[in-house]
């Protein structure tokens, strides 16, 4: 049983490229979500899609971030330019959208922009 | 002042012991809590609900007290496997209005 799958695991660039992030949820489950997690301000909420489409986006930081769902079963999370602040892990996670539902997270991707 | 507050520890206990966190939230339209359990490097997971009325699953017992806003775990007979960080969180309605606290780590020693 597929839990969701991010890729790729780690990514180091420098400052100023392009970093593309990549999440498949898990099948059937009709919402899912972009966190960033630091050590000094823990798991924030960066964009949330329910239907393949966003609702919330009010934690993406800045313009330099996007992010896309064109199926049930792909979504994308983009920097550009990267600046070594977006230094953190990246987790995706799905779930169904009703009620209480849990939410389930991918294994993470470990950015370090230099 | 975060939504969501955790003493962020380490709490360092040795096997067998009793530990207890405590956790308090902010928005009084908070009307679901979790705690999640997250080890070094990897995702959060669920560990359990927390109800009303409170709720224990095996070793693992969670409390919510709404008049003074706080949540409590309790892990009794502590493993060297529940060394972990546990996360508290509150929702104000669907999994989409979930607000996380920063975490409090758990060390279990022999």
């Amino acid at each position: 049983d597929a839990g969701v799958i991010q890729s790729p695991r780690h990514e180091v660039t420098e400052m100023g490229q392009e970093v593309t992030l990549r999440c498949k949820p898990i099948s059937g489950h009709n919402s899912l979500f972009w966190y960033r997690q630091t050590m000094m301000r823990g798991l924030e909420l960066l964009i949330y899609f329910n239907n393949n489409v966003p609702i919330d986006d009010s934690g993406m930081p800045e313009d330099r971030f996007s992010a896309k769902m064109p199926n049930a079963s792909f979504s994308t999370l983009k920097i550009q330019p990267s600046e070594p602040r977006d230094s953190a892990v990246y987790f995706c996670a799905s779930s169904l959208v009703e009620g209480n539902s849990p939410l389930h997270f991918g294994n993470g991707t470990r950015l370090t922009v230099t | 002042r975060k939504e969501v507050e955790q003493d962020p520890g380490p709490f360092n206990v040795p096997e067998g012991a009793t530990v207890a966190f405590n956790c308090t939230y902010s928005n009084s339209a908070s009307q679901s809590f979790f705690w999640y359990r997250q080890d070094c490097r990897k995702e959060p997971k669920l560990l359990m609900s927390v109800y009303s009325s409170g709720n224990e699953d095996g070793r693992f017992t969670a409390q919510l007290n709404r008049a003074s806003q706080y949540i409590s775990l309790l892990i009794r007979d502590s493993k060297l496997s529940d060394s972990a960080t546990y996360l508290c969180v509150s929702s104000t309605g669907t999994a989409s209005k979930l607000t996380f606290g920063t975490g409090t780590r758990l060390q279990v020693t022999l």
